[in-house]
């Protein structure tokens, strides 16, 4: 089964900051490779698949980027709306696996 | 506007069943791959089973394979989590959600939209 680790485990960042969140795979996944945020009380929504496509509806603000065992999600100025639990997911071997989350919290 | 609206959840002792039901609406159901993850207490995001849109092609994790069985009644725009011999750790909210589709892509890997959850607590 391959492994998700995402860092940092928490970033505190202020509104109009740029955040960079990184997800590291035990082994190749390819383009296998999703973004998701959760909000508390709200149901997860994707955000970016295949590393670098934005879902219906994202703003442009948010990016992906990275290849094989390194990825990264980028914010590029964060809205108040952005604070939030973001994981990444990633798909082989006929099953998924996310990683543990990174929290994106207010300084 | 799609929907996804999970029930079914409660509390149950351990060793107990339960049966989850995610009743979809505005799409056409029998064209969609369906999943169902959970959520435990302070803990991440865990994938548990995926169901084909015929319903002929399922996949578990294996942290549940031997105990859940995953179904869905097309007619009915219903998919079902059966949970047999629940522990403790089995104790979360329970999201379905559809596999995503848009114009660019066409039918994906990835979930999307989920639906709000439902709780189950497994204790004694």
């Amino acid at each position: 089964e391959i492994v998700l680790t995402q860092f940092p485990a928490t970033l505190s960042l202020s509104p109009g900051e740029r955040a960079t969140l990184s997800c590291r795979a035990s082994q190749s996944v390819g383009t296998y490779l999703a973004w998701y945020q959760h909000k508390p009380g709200l149901p997860p929504r994707l955000l970016i698949y295949g590393v670098s496509n934005r879902a219906t509806g994202i703003p442009a603000r948010f990016s992906g980027s990275g290849s094989g065992t390194d990825f990264t999600l980028s914010i590029s100025s964060l809205e108040p709306e952005d604070f939030a639990v973001y994981y990444c997911q990633q798909r082989s071997n006929l099953l998924w696996t996310f990683g543990q989350g990174t929290k994106v919290e207010i300084k | 506007e799609v929907q996804l609206v999970e029930s079914g959840g409660g509390l149950v002792q351990p060793g107990g069943s339960l049966r989850l039901s995610c009743a979809a609406s505005g799409f056409t159901f029998s064209d969609f791959n369906m999943k169902w993850v959970r959520q435990a207490p302070g803990k991440g995001l865990e994938w548990i089973s995926h169901i084909s849109n015929s319903g002929k092609t399922i996949y578990y994790a294996d942290s549940v394979k031997g105990r859940f069985t995953i179904s869905r009644d097309n007619a009915k725009n219903t998919v079902y989590l059966q949970m047999n011999s629940l522990r403790a750790e089995d104790t979360a909210v329970y999201h379905c959600a559809r596999q995503y589709y848009d114009s660019w892509v066409g039918f994906s890997n990835w979930f999307d939209p989920w639906g709000q959850g439902t709780l189950v607590i497994v204790s004694s």
